[in-house]
């Protein structure tokens, strides 16, 4: 099965730094891959879809890239609600995995 | 709009069974395949199972084969996951999860609340 990695696994930013959170895969899965946001407390939100496309509503400061094997959500000015734990997700084929979580939080 | 509610959820002994339930609302249920993933307690997700539209085909983490069985009724817009000889790495919170679109099952865009399932002796 296709093993997905997450970096770092936790990270403190500013208000209004770019935070950038990587994902990788242990084989190339073209561009299917998604990225979820879960707030404290709450249901996992999607965000991206397809490696890079915004899910309806979602702020346009997330952005993400990469195909195979090397993917990056961007959250270019970060903001006081987007303190969560980021997922990345393959979904190529079943098993769906998930990465282990990349834990956002404000300095 | 989507809606999914989970219920089922509580504390179970080891080695018993427990059954979850997720009630579909807001879209046509027979028309999306249905997953279920969980989370363990300050845990990451874990997707768990899968069940095409119209209930042909099942798919299942290696950690539940044998042991969980994901079915739907859709007569009733309900998805079901029956759990047996539970473990106390089971213990999860349950999401019941529908994909974006018709051709796009894989990208779980609407998720329940949850359901939390303690098993522990």
């Amino acid at each position: 099965d296709i093993q997905m990695t997450q970096s770092p696994s936790s990270l403190s930013a500013s208000v209004g730094d770019t935070v950038t959170i990587t994902c990788r895969a242990s084989q190339g899965i073209d561009d299917y891959l998604a990225w979820y946001q879960q707030e404290p407390g709450k249901v996992p939100k999607l965000l991206i879809y397809g490696a890079s496309t915004l899910q309806s509503g979602v702020p346009s400061r997330f952005s993400g890239s990469g195909s195979g094997t090397d993917f990056t959500l961007t959250i270019s000015s970060l903001q006081p609600e987007d303190v969560a734990t980021y997922f990345c997700q393959k979904y190529n084929n079943d098993p769906l995995t998930f990465g282990g979580g990349t834990k956002v939080e404000i300095k | 709009q989507v809606q999914l509610v989970e219920s089922g959820g509580g504390v179970v002994q080891p080695g018993r069974s427990q059954r979850l339930a997720c009630a579909a609302s807001g879209f046509t249920f027979s028309g999306h395949a249905m997953h279920w993933v969980r989370q363990a307690p300050g845990k990451g997700l874990e997707w768990v199972a899968v069940i095409w539209s119209d209930g042909s085909n099942k798919l299942y983490a290696d950690s539940v084969k044998g042991r969980f069985t994901i079915s739907r009724d859709n007569s009733k817009n309900t998805l079901y996951l029956q759990m047996t000889s539970l473990r106390v790495e089971d213990t999860a919170v349950y999401y019941c999860a529908r994909g974006l679109g018709y051709n796009n099952g894989y990208i779980l865009a609407y998720w329940g609340q949850g359901t939390l399932v303690t098993v522990s002796s």
